[in-house]
């Protein structure tokens, strides 16, 4: 167990509705990344938060937002969502940034099904 | 553009033969990170190794070796003797050393299945 936590594990929404993904990352880190998984592809980057503000963004829409709090456990939040959106949401711990020394830490994910 | 190339979709084995997952990557910085993750049927990525774009020098570890050849822009990964338990889908991953976050482009994925 990598002891990054992802809730719920799996969640059913209707188009246009919004979510919330939660993300407890690791004791002592403070860089949480997330990414979202599509069926049968490679995770894709989503944004980045370090102590509390986001630090890099990857090609998502606004209506993809997040939060990190200052135990720097995370949220994830989409907005008016869409059936594209369906997929596996992955968090991942790390501590620092541009250190890539670092090892990122996986939860097992949030799969999200929108109808 | 960052880019990462697994040319299999799918291998299967028949369990304790070999197989190499290939992996070819696109960057244009002379600082980089690659990586390989394993995810079972769980759905966690489970880290397996990180190597730097300056430290060429290939690695074994039990059952898995990686070679990286910058010259080829590849960076292979070889399970000798493959389990059952083994069998998950396999990501290679890149991450450039100039970006101020760790952002980190992966794969398609390989799906491995080794047969008992």
């Amino acid at each position: 167990e990598t002891g990054v936590t992802q809730s719920p594990t799996h969640l059913i929404k209707t188009r246009g509705q919004q979510v919330t993904l939660r993300c407890s990352s690791q004791s002592g880190h403070n860089t949480v990344s997330w990414y979202q998984q599509a069926l049968g592809q490679g995770p894709q980057f989503i944004f980045q938060y370090y102590r509390e503000e986001e630090n890099g963004r990857g090609n998502f829409p606004p209506r993809f937002s997040g939060l990190q709090f200052p135990n720097y456990s995370s949220e994830l939040n989409v907005n008016a969502l869409e059936l594209d959106d369906s997929a596996l949401y992955l968090c991942a711990s790390s501590s620092g940034t541009a250190s890539l020394n670092t090892e990122a830490f996986f939860g097992q994910g949030t799969r999200l099904t929108v109808v | 553009a960052q880019k990462v190339t697994q040319a299999q979709t799918e291998i299967s084995v028949v369990e304790k033969e070999d197989v190499t997952l290939d992996c070819v990557y696109e960057t244009r910085d002379t600082t980089y990170y690659l990586f390989w993750y394993k995810q079972p049927p769980s759905g966690e990525l489970v880290f397996l190794i990180r190597r730097n774009s300056f430290d060429e020098q290939n690695e074994i570890s039990g059952r898995y070796s990686w070679n990286f050849q910058k010259s080829t822009s590849s960076f292979n990964f070889t399970i000798t003797a493959s389990q059952v338990v083994d069998s998950a889908v396999y990501f290679c991953a890149l991450s450039e050393g100039k970006t101020s976050y760790d952002k980190v482009i992966f794969g398609p994925g390989t799906s491995l299945s080794v047969i008992p």
